[in-house]
This record gives structure tokens, C-alpha cells and sequence, in this order.
């Protein structure tokens, strides 16, 4: 079974600090999702990645295939920005989560 | 902007009651799914729906969960008999193409408490 681990599991920064918050799993996957879970609990899909990188806006999502690890960056980050950060992958047996990062931006 | 939408958004019962959880996607997505997440834990894969069938189910999905696309619009996750420790909050979510393809839309999720 995949796993996924997750690195920091919580984060305090200031305002306008450079976030990355990491993923690496222990077998292959197909894809790689990153969702934000506000604190309310809502869940909102940020990237699906299956290679290389993508942007939106202040966020950034990188993948490695070969050292399976994953990153998510936060340019400029923002108090809205605060909530766990959730990487998941697909994989051979299904979809595993990670059990999030916890980012708290202070302003 | 179309959103995905789940009734009710809080449920109470009593252990070993039926309860069904609702969801209506967003209109145009093909692929469904059920996600839980028992407080303080990590979110946790229930099963995938694709042409009115299963696509895909975890260990968690057992003979006392089942789906079903009732019509052209909800789509359903049914516990016969609920247990302690089905509480969680429950998360439905579809996207247009399957999941290696395209991002999903989750929608707000129902908060089941099972006493």
C-alpha cells in the first residue's frame, strides 16, 4: 500500500513569506492531487499533476516522478491563505491521502 | 459558478438506522465519489460511480454502504446499519473526465454523528 507522507505537518509564517510544503509517497503513481481543506472543512482542488509543474496564481505544484515527491509552493503568502494542505495520489491500489499539512500565515 | 451540493449539511442517529446521504453534482460531470473523514483524521477514499456503476471501492466500502444515481441528478450514498464509528463527515465529489484526468469539485459535506 501506498504511502504518503507529508513534511511539515504544521507551518506558522509570517505574511508574504515563500511557503513549501512537501509530498513524497513509496510507490508509483498516475497522479497526484493537491486539495486545501479551509477551516470550516470545505475542500477545494488546487492541481492534479501527473508531471512536471503547474501555476496558479500564487501557487505553484511541482512533481518528481522518479523520487516521488511532490511540493506545493505559496508565493506571497496571505492569512487567507491558512488551512491543511492535502496531497494525494493515485496509485495502483486506489487513492491514499496524506494527513495534511496545517499552514497558519500570521499577518 | 456551478458547485456540487450535499443535504443534509448535519445528521444525527441512532445506531443501526439507515441513513442516506445526498449529493447533487455538477450538471455536466460524469464521475462521482465518496469521501470520508473522521474528525481529526486524514480524508479516506469510499468509492468511485461511472455509468451507473461502481468503478472503483476501498476497504472501507463494505456490504452495509451502497451508491446509487437515483436519477439524471442526485446521487446517493446509503449506511443500512450505522455504526459509532461511521460518524465522520462525509464529502461527495465529480469531476468531468476520471480521476488521473481531471480535477475533482467537492462539495460542502454532511456531518453524520452516529450515537
Amino acid at each position: 500500500k501506498n504511502e504518503v507522507e507529508q513534511s511539515p505537518q504544521n507551518l506558522t509564517a509570517q505574511e508574504g513569506e515563500f511557503i513549501t510544503i512537501n509530498c513524497s509517497y513509496s510507490v508509483g503513481i498516475s497522479a497526484l492531487h493537491w486539495l486545501q481543506q479551509h477551516p470550516g472543512g470545505g475542500i477545494v482542488s488546487l492541481f492534479m499533476l501527473s508531471s512536471g509543474k503547474k501555476k496558479h496564481g500564487r501557487l505553484i505544484a511541482t512533481i518528481n516522478i522518479q523520487e516521488k515527491h511532490s511540493s506545493l509552493h505559496i508565493t506571497a503568502s496571505h492569512p487567507r491563505d491558512s488551512a491543511v494542505y492535502i496531497c494525494a495520489v493515485r496509485g495502483a491500489d486506489g487513492l491514499t491521502f496524506g494527513k495534511g499539512t496545517h499552514l497558519i500565515i500570521q499577518p | 459558478e456551478p458547485e456540487v451540493t450535499q443535504t443534509p449539511s448535519h445528521q444525527v442517529t441512532q445506531m443501526g438506522q439507515e441513513v442516506i446521504l445526498r449529493c447533487v453534482p455538477i450538471s455536466n460531470h460524469l464521475y462521482f465519489y465518496w469521501y470520508r473523514q473522521i474528525l481529526g483524521q486524514k480524508v479516506e477514499f469510499l468509492v468511485s460511480f461511472y455509468n451507473n456503476e461502481i468503478s472503483e471501492k476501498s476497504e472501507i466500502f463494505d456490504d452495509q454502504f451502497s451508491v446509487e444515481r437515483p436519477d439524471g441528478s442526485n446521487f446517493t450514498l446509503k449506511i443500512r446499519s450505522t455504526k459509532l464509528e461511521d460518524s465522520a463527515m462525509y464529502f461527495c465529489a465529480s469531476s468531468e473526465a476520471g480521476y488521473t484526468e481531471e480535477t475533482q469539485y467537492f462539495g460542502p459535506g454532511t456531518r453524520l454523528l452516529v450515537l
